[in-house]
């Protein structure tokens, strides 16, 4: 079974740029995963923010940056706000249908 | 403006069958840039893809899912549904339903989520 995998938590100051990474354990992530990034606040439904590995979904501040960085997706904040500290989820598409989840990675901004 | 609305059974006994609805609002079901998507959470865990279901009425599921879980569309009524069989404690959860994008594979447009139980 696919697994995809994400840092568990990461920190970051305020004003400062943090990189969360999305990999494949089976092998490289590429642009044909079509890599999407979610942002999560509890008790509410994802936010689209990424999509197609770099395109950011409407009304998404260009702060939040998508890429791929060595074999994995990466999202990229520069210049971090407070009300950037949520889970971030990120998805890939594997092939015959099915899509994968990461673990989503918790981030701190402090 | 499209939004999405989720429906259904919140407790639902061991051994049974979860039946949720996606009611489509703002838009027809049958808009071509969509397949239809279900997505749960698990109290205090990640997201967990479910399956789509495409236009042509082909759908596809998680590997881990795939002998118990069921979506399809009601166009006329402009819904689509999930049906989750042999319910255990570790199928309760919120479940999101979501429209998808056909070719980025991306969820475009989420529902707010329900909650399900599974308890006797």
């Amino acid at each position: 079974q696919t697994v995809v995998t994400q840092e568990p938590a990461f920190s970051v100051s305020p004003g400062g740029t943090v990189t969360l990474t999305c990999a494949l354990t089976s092998g490289s992530v590429s642009t044909s995963h079509y890599p999407s990034w979610y942002q999560q606040t509890p008790g509410l439904p994802p936010r689209t923010l990424i999509f197609n590995t770099d395109i950011r979904s409407s009304g998404v501040p260009d702060r939040f940056s998508g890429s791929i960085l060595e074999n994995k997706a990466a999202l990229t904040i520069t210049g971090a706000q407070a009300d950037d500290e949520s889970i971030y989820y990120c998805l890939l598409y594997v092939g015959s249908g099915i899509s994968v989840f990461g673990g989503g990675t918790r981030l701190t901004v402090l | 403006q499209m939004q999405l609305q989720e429906s259904g059974s919140g407790l639902v006994m061991p051994s049974q069958t979860l039946s949720l609805t996606c009611a489509v609002s703002g838009d027809s079901i049958n808009s071509g840039a969509f397949s239809w998507s279900w997505i749960r959470q698990s109290p205090g865990k990640g997201l967990e893809w479910i399956g789509y279901v495409f236009q042509s009425g082909s759908a596809y599921y998680s590997p881990s899912l795939k002998s118990r879980a069921t979506i399809s569309v009601d166009r006329p009524n402009n819904v689509f549904s999930l049906n989750l069989t042999s319910l255990t404690a570790a199928d309760t959860a919120v479940y999101f339903c979501a429209g998808a994008h056909n070719w980025y594979h991306y969820f475009v447009i989420w529902g707010q989520g329900t909650m399900v139980t599974v308890s006797s």
